[in-house]
């Protein structure tokens, strides 16, 4: 069982819909992160929380918006998403940012954009 | 600039045959590694890190790893495949350097098959 919890699993949006995706750690981790991952390909960052503050964004499109209401939880809210943004998207945690501290991850939501 | 070559994209054995995947790194400083496993359907496990103690590491599931220096590889090994070691295996390396770099390299990954 994983320690990162990420719901739904599966999510199916128009284009013009609003949804949010929601992560939950209790590991007290201070580090949270956002990916998108296609299939056969590696996770590709999005978002990166330290200390619940924005500390980087990878030039992601404003359709996504993350949000960290407080130390355990992650939103991404999302707003007229295109088709191309069909995708997993994995959660992670890790106690600090310094990067030599493994990540972990939950199981995804499985984002399709109709 | 950091980089992760995994070598094989492919790899299928036999269950009961050693496994070896192979993964190489660029870094400019001393890098920490890791290796991820992804099953179907399912999020990113780490399997085992290297963060410059034991040049040999050793990690869940029988599988270790060696970083070597000299050759600037991590290569993932495990003794004797199961079944249930069919996965995506990641090699990815992150390091410390002057600026604030953070994030973690990825490499392309590695599809593992087990044949009966």
């Amino acid at each position: 069982d994983t320690e990162v919890t990420q719901t739904p699993k599966h999510l199916v949006m128009g284009m013009t819909n609003k949804k949010s995706l929601k992560c939950e750690q209790h590991m007290g981790h201070r580090a949270m992160y956002w990916y998108k991952q296609k299939a056969k390909k590696p996770p590709e960052l999005m978002f990166v929380y330290s200390y619940e503050k924005l500390s980087i964004n990878e030039s992601v499109p404003s359709r996504f918006s993350p949000e960290c209401p407080n130390s355990s939880l992650l939103n991404l809210h999302l707003h007229a998403l295109q088709p191309e943004d069909s995708a997993l998207y994995l959660c992670a945690s890790s106690q600090g940012e310094t990067g030599n501290q493994p990540q972990h991850f939950g199981d995804g939501t499985r984002l399709s954009i109709l | 600039a950091q980089s992760v070559t995994q070598l094989d994209s492919h790899v299928s054995v036999s269950e009961g045959t050693p496994v070896l995947l192979r993964c190489n790194y660029s870094s400019s400083y001393s890098p920490s590694l890791f290796w991820y496993v992804q099953h179907p359907n399912k999020g990113l496990q780490l399997l085992l890190k290297y963060t410059s103690a034991a040049t040999l590491v050793k990690g869940i599931n029988g599988f270790e790893a060696e970083f070597k220096k000299s050759e600037t590889s991590f290569h993932l090994t495990k003794p004797s495949a199961h079944m249930s070691d069919a996965a995506e295996y990641f090699c990815v390396v992150s390091e410390r350097n002057a600026g604030n770099n953070r994030k973690l390299i990825w490499g392309l990954g590695t599809s593992l098959a087990v044949n009966p």
